[in-house]
């Protein structure tokens, strides 16, 4: 079966990076992309950008184009999420997420079918 | 980029209730929309994919329609394990947004 594992909780000061790591199993992991999605304490869900895991393309959210890095390692099956400038801000459950893929009628689609278990980044000085 | 913007963004229902949430999008995506569950301490739950169709293992009390620029998802008759935020989410052209959420509440 499909799983995501992600990495451990991180506490950083401001103006600090995060990378965060994602562990796919159960697929072949070039097939599917990741996508990266955050929710703040007492927000909702954000987009963040995707990989596509057989080429590294990626597409960040323009909110974040500035300040996040989205890599792959195909040969061990991990996508990761690296935030850099962070500030109180950035205090978030940061999940990610992959697709089956599933096409009907003729058109493709690309739902967020499998997550991560979220990972608590806390910016605090 | 792409607004979404969904409603309401709370309501309050009992169970057995039938419950429409909202989304619409600043321009077209044609069908590219899903729908999702959230319950906190929790990752969220694909309901709803292409606009309309089910999810597997999805209960059919859920549904959703729309195509363009305007969505609705549909709870027939609210159960108890329904209460949580409900999020729709755009993928068209290589990019997604989240609408902002509707949290449904027990009246």
């Amino acid at each position: 079966q499909v799983q995501l594992v992600q990495s451990g909780a991180e506490v950083k000061k401001p103006g600090a990076s995060v990378k965060v790591s994602c562990k796919a199993s159960g697929y072949t992991f070039r097939m599917y992309p990741i996508h990266w999605v955050r929710q703040a304490p007492g927000q909702g869900l954000e987009w963040m950008g995707w990989i596509n895991a057989a080429n590294g393309y990626t597409k960040y959210s323009e909110k974040f184009q500035d300040r996040v890095n989205m890599t792959r390692d195909i040969s061990v099956g991990t996508a990761d999420l690296e935030l850099s400038s962070l500030a109180s801000e950035d205090t978030a459950i940061y999940y990610c997420a992959t697709t089956g893929g599933y096409c009907s009628g003729g058109s493709c689609y690309n739902p967020l079918d499998h997550w991560g278990q979220g990972t608590l980044v806390t910016v605090s000085s | 980029a792409i607004q979404m913007t969904q409603s309401p963004s709370s309501l309050s229902a009992s169970v057995g209730d039938r419950v429409t949430i909202t989304c619409r999008a600043s321009q077209a995506i044609r069908q590219n929309l899903a729908w999702y569950q959230h319950k906190p301490g929790l990752a969220p739950k694909l309901l709803i994919y292409a606009a309309s169709t089910l999810h597997s293992g999805v209960p059919s009390r859920f549904s959703g329609s729309g195509s363009g620029t305007d969505f609705t998802l549909t709870i027939s008759s609210l159960q108890p394990e329904d209460f949580a935020t409900y999020y729709c989410l755009q993928d068209y052209n290589y990019s997604s947004t989240f609408g902002g959420g509707t949290k449904v509440e027990i009246e």
